[in-house]
């Protein structure tokens, strides 16, 4: 039974670009969060998607949007790339009737120069 | 606010006890979870705590007071693979939003 995947592993990008990250959910789960983590400090929840539809948000500018497809997963996408838009992205699956039960994917770090 | 306050740093010897502490203001309450994550790698879950009182797992136990915000991981028996950050998040109430703290990083020494 896979668990969370995300691709790709590492990215790096120039200010101003723009960037998409994947995540598959583990196998049975419905729900997909997206966390940004900063070296040093703890996940910062970006938002949540169900059911194709993005049901809460974190406090994210505009530019970081999101999709989740009828297989469940979800991708990333960040526009107008900041310096401080570096950082660890992760992704988490949960089946919503249990959902505090999180399982957190490897991870994508980005690196914007 | 929202606020989650644990230790920065904390370093125990192997085989012994160690105790996180975790204090939280968040707006409503909807449980609290502990999660380990080792450098480079994703969290894993540790414990999920809605009422208050100790849940063991293990060499892992998780307590929580929710009248004081206040909750803690404790690790029995520490092995040198117990070195990795350790993370508090509390679930708002009334959605879906999980908050983390900036972790407590402990360094487990032979």
């Amino acid at each position: 039974d896979a668990g969370v995947t995300q691709s790709p592993t590492h990215l790096i990008k120039t200010r101003g670009q723009q960037v998409t990250l994947r995540c598959s959910p583990k196998s049975g789960h419905d729900t997909v969060s997206w966390y940004q983590q900063a070296l040093g400090q703890g996940p910062q929840f970006i938002f949540q998607y169900y059911e194709e539809e993005e049901r809460q948000r974190g406090n994210f500018p505009d530019r970081f949007s999101g999709h989740q497809f009828p297989n469940y997963s979800s991708e990333l996408n960040v526009n107008a790339l900041l310096l401080g838009d570096s950082a660890l992205y992760l992704c988490a699956s949960s089946w919503d009737r249990s959902s505090y039960e999180q399982y957190f994917g490897p991870g994508t770090r980005l690196t914007v120069t | 606010g929202q606020n989650i306050d644990q230790p920065t740093e904390m370093t125990a010897t192997e085989g012994a006890i160690v105790q996180i502490n975790c204090t939280y203001q968040t707006s409503g309450f909807n449980g609290l979870f502990w999660y380990q994550q080792h450098a480079g790698e994703a969290p894993t879950f540790l414990s999920y705590n809605v009422l208050d009182g100790l849940e063991e797992k293990g060499r892992f136990s998780s307590f929580l007071s929710r009248s004081k915000g206040y909750s803690y991981l404790l690790l029995k028996e520490l092995q040198m693979k117990d070195s990795a950050s350790y993370l508090c998040a509390v679930r708002e109430a009334g959605g879906f939003k999980t908050i983390f703290g900036a972790g407590t990083r402990l360094f487990v020494k032979a």
